[in-house]
């Protein structure tokens, strides 16, 4: 089965400043790889996902992300965040018949003034 | 209404009470999911339901019932709970489960506290 892992627990950063969100997934087929995003005291909302193309996925609120094949990577990255972008951010992985969708653990995602 | 959504937000109940959480889908999806997510752990997949048929039971205690009428209405059913069983419970549906490709779509959650 397919698994996710992320790499940081908590990612502080200022205002303005670029930021990268790390994940790591592992699967012996073709995988799905998305973000979320929870704000609190809401569900989780889809940032952007990559099926197959381009590596380089654009995805809403300015975040993209990037699918690294030989690393089995896919990380975010926003190039200048707002205080607004504070929340819990997810990755998941999903495979053609091998199951339901598999979570990260999240990343806290902290913008300072 | 949009989207997906649950009832009720919040939800405070003692350890002998019986409740129920209902999710409600007006995507038009064929699959229906309960997640449970609690403080600093990862979400843990409770439920899966695909055409009104319970795919997946993650070895949930029998305190959590799930039950599914039709393709648009989940229901989670509580009883005897324990304090640990506080958490936010969320709902989420999608188009297919078995070609991978869907998102899922998440509601707001029922925030639940066990006394």
């Amino acid at each position: 089965a397919q698994s996710v892992t992320q790499l940081d627990s908590q990612v502080p950063v200022f205002e303005e400043a670029p930021v990268e969100l790390r994940c790591n997934y592992s699967s012996s087929v073709s995988v799905y790889l998305f973000w979320y995003v929870q704000y609190p005291n809401q569900g989780l909302q889809l940032l952007l996902k990559y099926l197959s193309g381009s590596t380089l996925v654009k995805g809403i609120n300015g975040f993209e992300a990037e699918f690294n094949k030989s690393q089995t990577s896919f990380h975010l990255r926003k190039p200048s965040v707002h205080i607004s972008d504070t929340a819990e951010y997810f990755c998941a992985v999903s495979a053609p018949l091998r199951g339901d969708m598999r979570f990260g653990a999240g990343t806290r995602l902290t913008v300072k003034p | 209404e949009t989207g997906v959504t649950q009832t009720p937000r919040h939800l405070v109940m003692g350890m002998t009470n019986k409740k129920s959480l209902k999710c409600e889908q007006h995507l038009g999806h064929n699959a229906m999911y309960w997640y449970k997510q609690s403080a600093k752990k990862p979400l843990e997949l409770m439920f899966v339901y695909s055409l009104e048929e319970r795919v997946e039971n993650n070895s949930v205690p029998s305190r959590f019932s799930p039950e599914c009428p039709n393709s648009s209405h989940l229901f989670l059913h509580l009883h005897t709970l324990q304090p640990e069983d506080s958490a936010l419970y969320l709902c989420a549906s999608s188009q297919d489960r078995l070609r991978g490709f869907y998102e899922q779509y998440f509601g707001p959650g029922t925030r639940l506290t066990v006394t």
